[in-house]
């Protein structure tokens, strides 16, 4: 069965250190997310991703944040300049349709920042 | 904005009892519904969703949730869980119209054997 893979599984970065988070949707989705998840809380939409522009995101996704499809596979995620708060569960997904189709979500990132 | 409340953070049940995990939603327009499972060190799979039809949906493993309108309500059901259920339940809510999920704070299911 197909799934969505992410890359580091875990990343330890310094503060103020820029970091990308890489993930492989689904070969023939169309519609990419990433979320995060602070140690103990609950998953937090960041940002949506269709047709190579970003179609929602969430009061998290500031101008840290920014995120790309370099290329016909890869979804990247980059923190600009990280912060101790930034520490998390990292999770991409993608959908193939808008109607509310199943997410498939990644095993996730763990991001520490020092 | 969305919220979504999930009133029990840990729920404690014995094997082959049933459980029944609360969640409630608040919005002024119309959503879809999911809940999501959450295994230790893995991503979140989806259980079941609710998109429009009958209120009563099944989903993998056995569980199945109501959609109550007038409660703004989506509880999580299974009639008898086993060991296996113990995991992280996460139930989600999207506008129809929006490309943007909400999600609770989680109940942690554990199973006793």
């Amino acid at each position: 069965e197909p799934e969505v893979t992410q890359t580091p599984s875990h990343q330890v970065t310094q503060m103020g250190q820029e970091v990308i988070l890489r993930c492989v949707p689904i070969s023939n989705h169309l519609y990419f997310y990433w979320y995060r998840q602070i140690l103990g809380q609950k998953v937090e939409f960041l940002v949506s991703f269709y047709n190579n522009e970003i179609s929602e995101k969430s009061e998290i996704f500031d101008d840290q944040f920014s995120v790309e499809r370099p290329d016909g596979s890869n979804f990247t995620l980059k923190i600009r300049s990280t912060k101790l708060e930034d520490s998390a569960m990292y999770f991409c997904a993608s959908t193939s349709g808008l109607v509310a189709d199943t997410q498939y979500f990644g095993p996730g990132t763990r991001l520490t920042v020092l | 904005a969305q919220s979504v409340t999930q009133l029990d953070s840990q729920v404690p049940v014995f094997e082959e009892a049933p459980v029944e995990l609360r969640c409630n939603y608040s919005s002024s327009v119309s959503v879809y519904l999911f809940w999501y499972v959450q295994y230790p060190n893995q991503g979140l799979q989806l259980l079941l969703k609710y998109l429009s039809g009958s209120t009563l949906v099944k989903g993998i493993n056995g569980f199945e949730a109501e959609f109550n309108k007038s409660q703004t309500s989506f509880h999580l059901r299974k009639p008898s869980v086993h060991i296996s259920d113990t995991a992280e339940y996460f139930c989600a809510v999207r506008e129809i119209r929006r490309n943007q999920f909400y999600f609770g704070t989680g109940t942690s299911l554990t199973v006793i054997p």
